[in-house]
């Protein structure tokens, strides 16, 4: 069984400051690994995947993330926070072995403060 | 191209009644995937399809759902007797691996209430 945790339901960074949404996962097979966000009553989009290769994982919107093994964390951070990123962020970890269904942690919701 | 559309975006039912969602997948996306959001709480697997058969249904909650899927095309998420606690938004998502690997495309999501 795969499952992921997300730390802190709630974040609140000021504008131009570090963003770091934490998450960790367990996984019985080497994990594929997804953020996705999703702003007010709309779909969720995905930010940036990690599959296999580099672990540093580059995605849209300035946002990356490192896959650490040793760790079981796939972290999410973007050094300068813009009003815009306010939203929730999911991390989740696919079952590739299982037709691909996505785990997702409970979400952190990002209020960003002028 | 046209991305991943479900309707009704809205749908208030009384308890009891059943209701229908449906799902447009990506054209071409043979896998398809329906997942459960529930107020506060995070996003829970209920099913899903490769081409109109259904490998994975572990996450339906009970017997009063069932999905189908026509095809590699639309698919119907039909929930029986609904009770309060179905009220949550419905996503549906699809992918196909030929395409970006293991990347799920998902709709707006359908906002059901049940009063």
């Amino acid at each position: 069984a795969q499952s992921v945790t997300q730390l802190g339901s709630h974040v609140s960074v000021s504008e131009g400051a570090l963003v770091l949404l934490r998450c960790n996962y367990s996984s019985s097979v080497p994990p594929y690994l997804f953020w996705y966000v999703q702003y007010p009553n709309q779909g969720l989009q995905l930010l940036l995947k990690y599959t296999t290769g580099a672990t540093l994982v580059k995605g849209i919107n300035g946002f990356e993330a490192e896959f650490k093994k040793s760790e079981t964390s796939f972290h999410l951070t973007k050094p300068s926070a813009h009003m815009s990123d306010a939203a929730e962020y999911f991390c989740a970890v696919s079952d590739w072995a299982a037709g691909n269904k996505l785990t997702f942690g409970g979400g952190t919701r990002v209020l960003v403060k002028p | 191209g046209a991305g991943v559309s479900q309707s009704p975006s809205n749908k208030v039912t009384e308890k009891g009644k059943d209701v229908e969602l449906r799902c447009d997948p990506i054209s071409g996306h043979t896998a398809l995937y329906w997942y459960r959001q529930r107020l506060g709480q995070g996003l829970e697997f209920l099913i899903y399809f490769q081409g109109n058969s259904a490998p994975d249904k572990s996450g339906l909650p009970s017997d009063r759902f069932s999905a189908e899927r026509t095809g590699e095309s639309v698919s119907t998420l039909t929930i029986q007797r609904t009770q309060q606690e179905d009220s949550a938004v419905y996503l549906c998502a699809s992918s196909s691996p030929r395409e970006t690997l293991y990347e799920q495309y998902f709709g707006p999501g359908t906002r059901l209430t049940v009063t």
